[in-house]
């Protein structure tokens, strides 16, 4: 079954509004990662909290952990055109040393 | 320095047939692992190398796939009696340890007729 489950599956804003995406997983976790994904090739790794961490910041994007709900959200700020991707979250399980993806939510930015 | 590299980029092969992905992952980075996307889907996790210990193959979906890591370095998977269900997007990172961060190559897409 789907570690994590990002919401929405597809999420279009314009140019300049922010954008927020969520995940929810079912166990417990050492960290959770988000990847982006452009025209269904290679991930490029984004950000990395780690379960005893509520918050993080990297440029414009922010992630929150909430480990008592289970659930993660990433924002980006100011959206651009170029930020239109795939963004999927990935979380250990339990510990397990490979990573479990969501089917991830596709961001259309409009410029 | 050189990412995550893997050939070929496409594949397209007739059912029946094998067929060998190989990935060359960044210098240094002991962890390797394999996964597969179809279309429009999430990562499909298929096995996992960390250094000399036995490689983790609970996400492989059938003895057809198997693969190897030589020298602790080159993966090679491969698929055999290639299957039109196999069709999809391989996709390989190697990272640094475990529960680090993971760079990906840029996939290899296999076409199955």
């Amino acid at each position: 079954s789907q570690q994590g489950e990002e919401d929405p599956q597809a999420l279009s804003i314009q140019e300049g509004e922010n954008a927020t995406m969520n995940c929810s997983y079912k166990t417990s976790i050492n960290n959770l990662q988000w990847y982006r994904q452009n025209s269904g090739r290679g991930l490029v790794h984004l950000i990395l909290i780690r379960s005893n961490e509520r918050e993080k910041h990297s440029g414009r994007l922010r992630v929150t952990l909430d480990t008592s709900k289970k659930s993660s959200s990433l924002l980006i700020t100011a959206s651009r055109a170029a930020d239109t991707a795939s963004y999927f979250c990935a979380t250990d399980q339990g510990g397990s040393e490979k990573l479990v993806f969501g089917k991830g939510t596709k961001l259309t930015v409009n410029p | 320095g050189a990412g995550v590299s893997q050939s070929p980029s496409n594949k397209v092969t007739e059912k029946g047939k094998d067929v060998e992905l190989r990935c060359d992952p960044i210098s240094g980075h002991t962890a390797l692992y394999w996964y597969r996307q179809s279309l429009g889907q999430g990562l499909e996790f298929l096995i996992y190398f960390q250094g000399n210990s036995a490689p983790d193959k609970s996400g492989l979906p059938s003895d057809r796939f198997s693969a190897e890591r030589t020298g602790g370095s080159v993966s090679t998977l491969t698929i055999q009696r290639t299957q039109q269900e196999d069709s999809a997007v391989y996709l390989c990172a190697s990272s640094f340890g475990s529960w680090v961060e993971q760079f990906f190559g840029p996939g290899t897409r296999l076409t199955v007729l």
